[in-house]
């Protein structure tokens, strides 16, 4: 059973930083990844989707890297901004989506 | 861009009482995807349907629970008598390749059972 785990729960930066988020899953067998962004109450914004046979992907600020054999991604944020603080969720997809638990960023001004 | 739409935005119901989901696929995809998040938790896989029939289920997604495509457009999910512990919020997600490239997903429904 695929278990996705990331670290850390929370993190907590000042405007600015560039920070890296980690998540790490147990069966490689992979379709893609992805990383999204959830606000209070809110719903799931798709960051970035890398695919099995890819090893990373950037939008703007955001560069997501996948290394498949060790089962580990990250996602780098650089020049954190206030706008940024949400919870950022790992999901690994082997026919269905399994997700992270996240991890709450929170930039301060 | 398309996107997928989900109804209500917030549901309130009587413990007992029925209550259906509903949301509306991507037109062109052909995978459709339950998830449920509970406050404070991890979102969770509830099932898959392709074909006119669920493909995969979780353990979560008991008899209770019943999803179906009415029509071309919708995609719905039925939980016959809520509970306490189903107050969560509801995720649709289609795919046109079975995830292959993704799921989309829609801004969710938030199911509170008083």
């Amino acid at each position: 059973k695929q278990e996705v785990t990331q670290i850390p729960a929370a993190l907590s930066v000042p405007e600015g930083e560039n920070l890296v988020l980690n998540c790490s899953f147990t069966d490689s067998a992979i379709y893609n990844l992805q990383w999204f962004r959830q606000d209070p109450g809110k719903g799931l914004t798709s960051l970035l989707l890398i695919q099995s046979s890819q090893r990373e992907q950037t939008s703007g600020r955001l560069n997501a890297s996948l290394d498949k054999s060790s089962g580990r991604s990250t996602l780098y944020i650089a020049a954190s901004q206030p706008g940024d603080s949400a919870t950022y969720l790992c999901a690994v997809d082997n026919n269905d989506m399994r997700f992270g638990a996240g991890t709450r960023l929170t930039v301060k001004p | 861009e398309p996107e997928v739409t989900q109804t209500p935005s917030h549901q309130v119901t009587q413990m007992g009482q029925e209550v259906i989901l509903r949301c509306v696929p991507i037109s062109n995809h052909l995978y459709f995807y339950w998830y449920r998040q509970i406050l404070g938790q991890k979102v969770e896989f509830l099932v898959s349907f392709y074909n006119n029939e669920i493909s995969e289920k979780s353990e979560i997604f008991d008899d209770q629970f019943s999803v179906e495509r009415p029509d071309g457009s919708n995609f719905t999910l039925k939980i016959r008598s809520t509970k306490l512990e189903d107050s969560a919020m509801y995720f649709c997600a289609s795919s046109p390749t079975g995830g292959i490239i993704g799921e989309y997903f829609g801004p969710g429904t938030r199911l509170t059972v008083t």
